[in-house]
C-alpha cells in the first residue's frame, strides 16, 4: 500500500538555524499539506499546496516558513530561522484529486535548542 | 470558524469492555469527519471517515462511528477493546470539496488507557 514518507525522523538544530523537512507524498496525489503537533497538544494545520502554489495557510504559517515542491516527488517545509517554540512533530499529508481523505506520514520530530 | 471538541482528555477502560469516545464539531457547511489514531511515537493512522450517506460508518480495527447531525456529534465506538488499542485518538473535521486542499481541524485528542 502506498504511503507518505518523511525524512529525517528526528532533527535537532540550534535556535536561529534553517531547517528543511522533507516529505514524499503518495505518488498520484495532487494536494499536499503540513501540520504540526507541539508535544501534548493537538495537531494544527500549517499550509496546503496544490498546482505548485499555496492554497491555504494558517496564522501559524508566517514569513519564517516556506514550502516547495522542488521536483516531481518531494515536498519540503523550510523554517528559515528556528525558534525554541518551533519544536514540535511536523506531519506531512497528501490526498488525491477526487478524494478528501488525507493520508499522513510518520512525522519529523524537530527539536530546537 | 470550524472547531472540534473532544471533551474527554483521558479515558480508562478494561480490556474486553466497550468504548465510546466523544466528538462534537462546529462547522458551517456539510462536514467531512474523520477519526485518526496515533500510537506513541507514531504518525496518524486513519480509522474511519464520514462524507455522506449512511450515518453509521465502519472503520479498521473493529471501530465504528455514528454521525448525528442534530447533535453535531461523531462519536467513536468499539464493542470490545484490546490492549493494543491504547493510543491517542483524534477527531477531525474538514470541508467537503470533492478533492481539495482544505486543512483539517483537529480536536485535542483523547488518550485511551486499557486496564488488564
Amino acid at each position: 500500500e502506498p504511503e507518505v514518507t518523511q525524512t529525517p525522523s528526528h532533527q535537532v538544530t540550534q535556535m536561529g538555524q534553517e531547517v528543511i523537512l522533507r516529505c514524499v507524498p503518495i505518488s498520484n496525489h495532487l494536494y499536499f499539506y503540513w501540520y504540526r503537533q507541539i508535544l501534548g497538544q493537538k495537531v494544527e494545520f500549517l499550509v496546503s499546496f496544490y498546482n505548485n502554489e499555496i492554497s491555504e495557510k494558517s496564522e501559524i504559517f508566517d514569513d519564517q516558513f516556506s514550502v516547495e515542491r522542488p521536483d516531481g516527488s518531494n515536498f519540503t517545509l523550510k523554517i528559515r530561522s528556528t525558534k525554541l517554540e518551533d519544536s514540535a512533530m511536523y506531519f506531512c499529508a497528501s490526498n488525491g484529486q477526487y478524494t478528501d481523505t488525507q493520508y499522513f506520514g510518520p512525522g519529523t520530530r524537530l527539536t530546537v535548542l | 470558524a470550524q472547531s472540534v471538541t473532544q471533551p474527554d482528555i483521558h479515558i480508562t477502560v478494561s480490556e474486553g469492555a466497550s468504548l465510546e469516545l466523544r466528538c462534537n464539531y462546529s462547522y458551517g457547511a456539510t462536514p467531512y469527519l474523520f477519526w485518526y489514531v496515533q500510537s506513541p511515537g507514531q504518525g496518524l493512522q486513519l480509522l474511519l471517515k464520514y462524507f455522506s450517506g449512511d450515518t453509521l460508518v465502519q472503520g479498521i480495527k473493529g471501530f465504528e462511528a455514528e454521525f448525528k447531525r442534530s447533535q453535531s456529534s461523531f462519536n467513536l465506538r468499539k464493542p470490545s477493546v484490546h490492549w493494543s488499542d491504547a493510543a491517542e485518538y483524534f477527531c477531525a473535521v474538514g470541508a467537503v470539496t470533492g478533492g481539495g486542499a482544505d486543512g483539517l481541524t483537529f480536536g485535542k485528542g483523547t488518550h485511551l488507557i486499557i486496564q488488564p
